[in-house]
């Protein structure tokens, strides 16, 4: 079955700590992304990537680094994790041919 | 922003009656992706309408996409309580699916 796993479900982070939010993937998709959510709203993209090994900035990557080290593998790294950091963040993996991508279950993140 | 006016809004039925949700779009784009989202939980894709479909069907599920007026709607026919969720929709301008998201509709559906 098709899935999307992120750890950890939740974290409290402090402000300027460092924080890596882990995601795996076990569809065989070429393309993962992090998306982040605030109450609310909508979801924003964060990072992109399309191959292992290299990585896109996506909409809103101010503050964010990514790292997908495998085709199964993306991560999210907030070097120095900001309150305006707090939200709720999504990864998703897809294929070129069905182009909608399935989501994890999200990181609640809350930044002290 | 991809988005025209905010379709942030909270929708409350009673179970059994019909429901349209609508977003629109100012950029181009190929694909419209209809999602819910559950409490708690990540989005899940419920319907996809491509630029060369003015309507698609699933089940309780009717997208429609006008292009000219780059405008899309989601008609849930006889609502129960189960649907209760937010909606968004998100767009993709690419074969690429870098999606865009709204800002989602929030429907509540009450016996």
């Amino acid at each position: 079955e098709a899935a999307v796993t992120q750890s950890p479900r939740s974290k409290v982070a402090v402000t300027g700590g460092k924080v890596t939010l882990s995601c795996h993937q076990t569809n065989n998709h070429d393309y993962m992304y992090w998306y982040r959510q605030d109450t609310g709203h909508g979801l924003r993209l964060i990072h992109y990537s399309y191959v292992a090994d290299s990585t896109e900035k996506g909409d809103i990557p101010d503050g964010y680094k990514a790292s997908r080290p495998s085709q199964e593998n993306f991560s999210l790294i907030l070097e120095l994790a900001s309150l305006s950091q707090t939200a709720v963040y999504f990864c998703a993996s897809s294929d070129a041919t069905i182009q909608a991508p399935l989501f994890g279950e999200g990181t609640r993140l809350s930044v002290l | 922003s991809q988005w025209g006016e905010e379709n942030l809004q909270a929708l409350s039925i009673q179970e059994g009656e019909d429901v349209t949700m609508n977003c629109s779009y100012k950029t181009y784009t190929t694909v419209v992706h209809w999602y819910r989202q559950d409490s708690g939980r990540g989005p899940a894709l419920i319907i996809l309408i491509r630029s060369n479909e003015r309507e698609k069907r699933s089940g309780r599920l009717r997208a429609t996409l006008d292009t000219s007026s780059q405008s899309s709607s989601l008609s849930i026919t006889a609502a129960q309580c189960e649907d209760t969720a937010v909606y968004f929709c998100a767009t993709s301008s690419s074969s690429f699916s870098k999606l865009v998201f709204g800002q989602g509709t929030s429907l509540s559906v009450v016996p």
